[in-house]
């Protein structure tokens, strides 16, 4: 099976500006996890979207926002672009047959630079 | 909400020596646990997870990981170190379907 996809690698962006990340799960993964991992915070959970729906939320801005898709890919955006948003982010899926045990399968993750 | 907590952020060991890389969760129930391994500018990898069927966990890469109730760790080892490790490992617990990680420790081995 492919592994978990996500586009662009890397991105440079502006303050002010918004930015649209995806990500394609392994194939008959329902559930999609985003993390913002920066080197002073570690990672951080932003939210969890399973069968299109969001079933967990982080502690972030509702500048940082999310959808999945029928076919299970997920993007999310983020508007009004921080400097403080500069970080790796990183989509995980899993298939979440049984709530808890299943392994999160990470992505390469995107590389965001605002400037 | 769970915590994780990753006793030191750096660690150094030469190669060939044990490497042992700690971790203590809080949970009042028996979690699930996993380590993860990050190479840079990659993803997270999975090097072994505990789901209660037994407390001594074998990863890949010679890793392994004790659950230990009692002390509330599940600390991860490998017996040689290789240049190959050095990396940035995680600890993480699930919660009902949330995972919460630890900061992570670099690892440096040293030739």
């Amino acid at each position: 099976k492919a592994g978990v996809t996500q586009t662009p690698r890397y991105l440079i962006k502006t303050r002010g500006q918004q930015v649209t990340l995806s990500c394609s799960p392994i194939s008959g993964h329902r559930s999609v996890s985003w993390y913002q991992q920066t080197p002073g915070q570690g990672l951080q959970f932003l939210f969890e979207y399973f069968s299109e729906t969001q079933r967990n939320k982080g502690n972030f801005p509702g500048r940082f926002s999310g959808r999945q898709f029928s076919n299970s890919r997920s993007e999310m955006n983020v508007s009004t672009l921080e400097l403080g948003d500069s970080a790796l982010y990183l989509c995980a899926s899993s298939s979440q047959t049984s709530v808890g045990t299943d392994t999160q399968y990470f992505g390469p993750g995107t590389r965001l630079t605002v400037l | 909400a769970q915590s994780v907590t990753q006793l030191g952020s750096h660690v150094s060991v030469s190669e060939g020596a044990l490497v042992l890389l700690r971790c203590n969760y809080s949970s009042s129930v028996p979690p699930y646990l996993f380590w993860y391994v990050q190479y840079p500018n990659q993803g997270l990898q999975l090097l072994l997870k505990y789901t209660s069927a037994a407390t001594l966990v074998k990863g890949i890469n010679d890793f392994e990981a004790e659950f230990k109730k009692s002390e509330t760790s599940f600390h991860l080892t490998k017996p040689s170190a290789h240049m190959s490790d050095a990396a940035e490992y995680f600890c993480a617990v699930s919660d009902r379907g949330q995972f919460y990680f630890g900061t992570g420790t670099s690892l440096t081995v040293i030739p």
